[in-house]
């Protein structure tokens, strides 16, 4: 079954300081891989967007990181900012014609202390 | 830009109660998606549509129909709802098949079935 597990559930930091979010996946075949971001309250809006091909990508002062081979992601957080407290959603489609392969992670809740 | 926009956003049912939700978009998106989201678990796929006049079932359809009888609404019908049908909806588009196109959210509906 295709899964995507985020680590960890939650995480808390100060203000100023970097934080790295995990994804694993066992989505095959892979097509994409996009994280969202979710302020409480609101819709997902997605941040980036990652490839087989693709390694980092980089969006501000978040990169996220893919390794296809051992189907892991990360998505690196520098100078943290009160206004990144959020979920971090991991989101993995799958290569297909149909337009409901799309699995989702439960998300990272990201708490920024001043 | 309105983007995706949901109603209501609120709503508390009794059991038993029937009650459509609303989702309308303004950027001419063909594909469209009801999602629900509950607490530690990634989104999970209701209904969707590939273009007007067109539903699909999604990973957990049951107790729920949907319409989409203009290309830039999709409705979300609860004909008898249950509690289990407690949960924040959310409504999204995109361009392309969802698989390969960034899916833009509306800002969810919370219902609350007693």
């Amino acid at each position: 079954k295709n899964q995507v597990e985020q680590s960890p559930q939650s995480l808390i930091i100060l203000e100023g300081k970097n934080c790295t979010l995990q994804c694993n996946y066992t989505v095959s075949p892979f097509s994409n891989l996009r994280w969202y971001k979710q302020d409480t309250g609101r819709g997902p809006v997605s941040l980036t967007i990652m490839t087989f091909s693709e390694n980092t990508k980089s969006n501000g002062r978040y990169t996220a990181t893919l390794d296809a081979d051992t189907k892991q992601s990360s998505l690196h957080i520098t100078a943290s900012q009160l206004s990144d407290s959020a979920s971090y959603i991991c989101v993995v489609s799958e290569a297909s014609s149909s337009a409901s392969k799309i699995i989702f992670g439960s998300g990272t809740r990201l708490s920024i202390r001043p | 830009n309105a983007g995706v926009t949901q109603t209501p956003k609120f709503r508390v049912l009794k059991t038993g109660q029937s009650m459509t939700l609303l989702c309308a978009q303004d950027m001419n998106h063909e594909y469209m998606y009801w999602y629900r989201q509950d607490p530690g678990m990634g989104l999970r796929l209701i209904h969707y549509s590939v273009g007007e006049g067109t539903t699909a079932k999604g990973e957990v359809p049951d107790g729920y129909n949907v319409s989409r009888l203009k290309k830039q609404n999709f409705l979300l019908g609860l004909e008898s709802a249950a509690p289990s049908q407690t949960s924040v909806y959310f409504c999204a588009s995109s361009y392309r098949q969802g698989n390969t196109g960034e899916l833009f959210f509306g800002e969810g509906s919370r219902l609350t079935v007693l």
